[in-house]
Formats: C-alpha cells, structure tokens, sequence
C-alpha cells in the first residue's frame, strides 16, 4: 500500500464547478497535510496546509481533514480553466518523523470552459 | 509565501562536465533543505535532505558521490552533478524548510539537459 494514495485522474469539471480533489494516507501519525499545484513544466506551488480535523477554507479553496478516517481533500470552488493542472497531496510528520514531504501521485485536474 | 529562487533555471551541458545549481531562501532562513528530481510525466522523486552545517542525507538509490550537496548557510544550498551523461537530464527541484510545521516552499527548478 503506497503511503499517500491519490487518484491519478483525470478529473473533468465545467468551468464555475466544484472539484473535489481527494487524498488518503497510511500513517495514522501524521500531523501535516498539504496541497501543492503543478502546472506542466513547473515547480510545485503550495495552496494550503492543514493541521487538524475540519475544514480550512482560503478563497475559493478549502481544505478538509479527517484524521480518523485518513483522508485529505482539496474543494475547489467556481472552478476556472486557470485550475487545470496537476494536484498534489503531501503529509509528514508520521512516524518517522524526518520532515520530509511524503507525495502522492498527483491528480489532473481539467476545467473545460 | 516564502520565497526559494534557484539558479541557474536552464543549463545545457555536454557529457562529462559538472553543473552546479544553487537554491536560496529569499525572506527566511532554512535549516533544511529538499532537492528533489522530476522527470517527465512522472512524480517528484526526493534526492536528498540537507542539513545547514552538516552533511546531506541521500535517499536509497541516489548515488552521494555524483550528486553533491552543500548547504553551507541559512539561505543557500547547492547540488553539483559530477560527471553529467544523459540520463540525468531531468527537472530538478528544491524545496526550503520552514521549522515550525515542517511547511515547504519550492523554487522554481533547474532543467537540465546533458548532450
């Protein structure tokens, strides 16, 4: 079992949609969890962090958690053209504890207008 | 944001030289460092961990004495790829630690390409 799991996609929504963008991971002791945006030839960009159980919202994108169920999501509201690009899922803090970034694969989104 | 600036953003070279990219934290200091590679379509594959002030940490299956780290203050690390060949053209990546949290900022990324 891959240790953060995403599906892969892609995801096609209409423009002014809500995509949701989802995430599960196998260490029960992480402690923070991140969305990053890749655009194709370019760097990770991060969107939002999250920390504990709930929702985060900033803007037009909220962040859920649920630390029971191990599972992350990203919403994406009024969705634009300009969100297409790839969506990564990261979390440390598990059980090893080394700080580094531990990705998930990544999901396409795709905005049709 | 934070903000990490890499340099240079694209070198060609020929097979056998060296390349050295820098990576800076711009606005904060960070006592970590990330340099991950990318090639096309697929993940980010993390390198290794730098350390200021002490040596890199090498992820499985990275070779330490071609890919040479440095990270000799809170703003600047530097990976050299000794001895460059073709295969190791690729998009490479890093990231800059804030402490609190473990949040990761990254540059832009260097793209390579080994004739």
């Amino acid at each position: 079992q891959k240790e953060v799991e995403q599906n892969s996609g892609p995801l096609s929504v209409p423009e002014g949609a809500i995509a949701s963008l989802n995430c599960t991971y196998s260490d029960r002791g992480s402690q923070s969890f991140f969305w990053y945006r890749q655009y194709s030839g370019k760097s990770p960009e991060l969107i939002m962090f999250i920390y504990s159980n709930g929702d985060k919202e900033d803007g037009r994108f909220t962040a859920q958690l649920n630390k029971a169920s191990q599972y992350v999501s990203l919403l994406i509201r009024d969705s634009q053209p300009s969100d297409s690009a790839t969506y990564l899922c990261a979390v440390t803090g598990g059980s090893s504890n080394t700080g580094k970034l531990i990705f998930g694969q990544g999901t396409t989104l795709q905005v049709k207008p | 944001g934070a903000v990490v600036s890499q340099h240079p953003s694209r070198v060609i070279c020929k097979s056998g030289t060296s390349v050295k990219i820098e990576c800076r934290s711009l606005d904060f200091q960070a006592t970590t460092m990330f340099w991950y590679r990318q090639f096309p379509k697929q993940s980010l594959m993390l390198m290794a961990t730098s350390n200021e002030g002490s040596k890199a940490t090498y992820e499985q299956g990275v070779e330490k004495d071609k890919f040479l780290i440095n990270h000799a203050s809170l703003t600047l690390s530097t990976l050299t790829v000794t001895s460059a060949h073709p295969e190791d053209s690729s998009f490479y990546i890093c990231s800059a630690g804030l402490l609190a949290r473990e949040t990761q900022y990254f540059g832009p990324g260097t793209r390579l390409l080994v004739l």
